[in-house]
């Protein structure tokens, strides 16, 4: 079994905190990290698809970093707001035949005014 | 923008009942999923479909099948619906003719199933 995990499984703030929340994977065969931010009632929205050791994405005030070699993807958020509010996913690709991702259960984040 | 369809938000039906969940997209994309989504656990991948006519299975494609006659719509099947099928159900598609996994995915709102 492929083990994603996703920590902290939720997240209070303050609006104007910064944070950040971790997605770890084994290392081993790995092809991509993809992170999304899925809000209540809506739908999932991709934000980054992470590939290379050592790649840093940004997004507005949403980054992510990516250590392949120690299976460990960070998001961080600047500043953050009310509408930040929303259960951020990340999913693993592993090389080989296989197309199937391995979803995370997800950090669930509220921003509290 | 990319729009991916449902055809219900909310969904009740009764133990082996033959269940249809449909979906659309409008951005000629190649590739489409299924994916259920349960507590405690992460997204699960069901069936994907690269092609009309083609499909294949995820992780947990028994008692479900799929159906893509048309380029734009993915269809999810239950054929007798049981209680441990009660769940939400989300469809995905993707551009890249090469089903490739550096393609983010465009998911729909999801049905939230109930089989009582």
């Amino acid at each position: 079994i492929l083990n994603v995990e996703q920590s902290p499984q939720s997240l209070h703030v303050q609006e104007g905190d910064s944070t950040n929340f971790t997605c770890s994977f084994p290392s081993s065969n790995f092809y991509a990290l993809h992170w999304y931010r899925w809000e209540t009632a809506k739908s999932p929205e991709a934000l980054f698809v992470m590939t290379l050791n050592g790649d840093e994405k940004k997004k507005g005030r949403i980054s992510a970093t990516l250590n392949t070699k120690e299976g460990y993807s960070y998001l961080y958020i600047k500043g953050s707001q009310p509408e930040d509010s929303a259960t951020y996913l990340c999913a693993l690709y592993r090389s080989g035949g296989s197309y199937i991702p391995t979803f995370g259960r997800g950090t669930s984040l509220i921003v509290h005014p | 923008d990319v729009k991916v369809t449902q055809s219900s938000r909310y969904l009740v039906k009764r133990t082996g009942e033959k269940v249809f969940l449909e979906c659309v997209q409008d951005m000629d994309h190649e590739n489409m999923f299924w994916y259920r989504q349960d507590p405690g656990l992460g997204l699960r991948l069901i069936y994907f479909s690269y092609d009309v006519k083609m499909k294949e299975k995820g992780d947990i494609p028994e008692g479900y099948s799929v159906s893509r006659e048309k380029k734009e719509r993915f269809s999810l099947i239950l054929e007798s619906a049981s209680t441990n099928q009660t769940s939400m159900y989300l469809c995905a598609s993707s551009s890249s003719p090469l089903l490739t996994r550096y393609d983010e995915q465009f998911f729909g709102p999801g049905t939230r199933l109930t089989v009582l």
